[in-house]
């Protein structure tokens, strides 16, 4: 079946440090895919998407590029901010359905000064 | 301002006892789903609805209902069923389905039920 599969954290990164948190799917159509972000004790909010291959979603300086032939779609950020501190979900959605999102478990990412 | 809410944030109950978490959206969305995390576990989908008097179960439906009477609520009732309930529920809206591609979901903020 449809699967997210997300590096472990916790990510432990100083101030300006460059940010990538590695995802990974698994498809059987042509999945459209999300990064989440979730800060403590809050919903999740949407930073980025991208709907096919090649394209670079983008948003608050992070990126990522869907990656058909790799099956990824890796989150980075040149330089990142302790306000950045949260936990960033890699989803997926494949269309002929019910616009159902498959989650990854999760990286929780800590950025001290 | 457009957006999802849910109430309340915090909701302490006993083991056996029913309880029904909020969920409204003003967005006008035509779509609402419900979602379950726990600690350090990626969210799993509950219900969901894509019209108005209509729902369907997710993957975890067991020890859960809905109901879907309004566009704008879509509420989620744990029952005593449920063998583990104390988890952290957010709800989500996206637009209409019909004829589209795949949409981004929206969230609310979530609440988190202790069950002791």
């Amino acid at each position: 079946g449809d699967s997210v599969t997300q590096m472990e954290g916790p990510v432990t990164l100083s101030e300006e440090a460059f940010l990538t948190i590695n995802c990974t799917y698994t498809a059987t159509g042509y999945p459209s895919l999300f990064w989440y972000v979730q800060y403590p004790g809050e919903g999740l909010q949407l930073l980025l998407k991208a709907t096919k291959a090649d394209d670079k979603g983008s948003n608050k300086g992070f990126e990522a590029t869907y990656r058909k032939e790799t099956t990824s779609f890796h989150l980075e950020k040149g330089s990142v901010q302790v306000s950045d501190s949260a936990v960033y979900f890699c989803a997926l959605s494949v269309s002929g359905g019910y616009n159902k999102l498959i989650f990854g478990a999760g990286t929780r990412l800590a950025v001290h000064p | 301002d457009g957006g999802i809410t849910q109430s309340p944030k915090y909701l302490f109950r006993k083991e056996g006892q029913n309880v029904t978490l909020s969920c409204e959206q003003n967005l006008n969305h035509d779509a609402m789903y419900w979602y379950r995390q726990d600690p350090g576990q990626g969210l799993r989908l509950i219900y969901y609805s894509q019209i108005v008097n209509d729902f369907q179960k997710g993957d975890i439906a067991e020890g859960y209902s809905v109901s879907r009477e309004k566009k704008e609520s879509f509420p989620l009732t744990v029952t005593s069923a449920q063998k583990n309930p104390t988890a952290f529920y957010l709800c989500a809206s996206s637009i209409s389905l019909t004829g589209r591609r795949i949409t981004e979901q929206y969230f609310g903020p979530g609440t988190r039920l202790t069950v002791t």
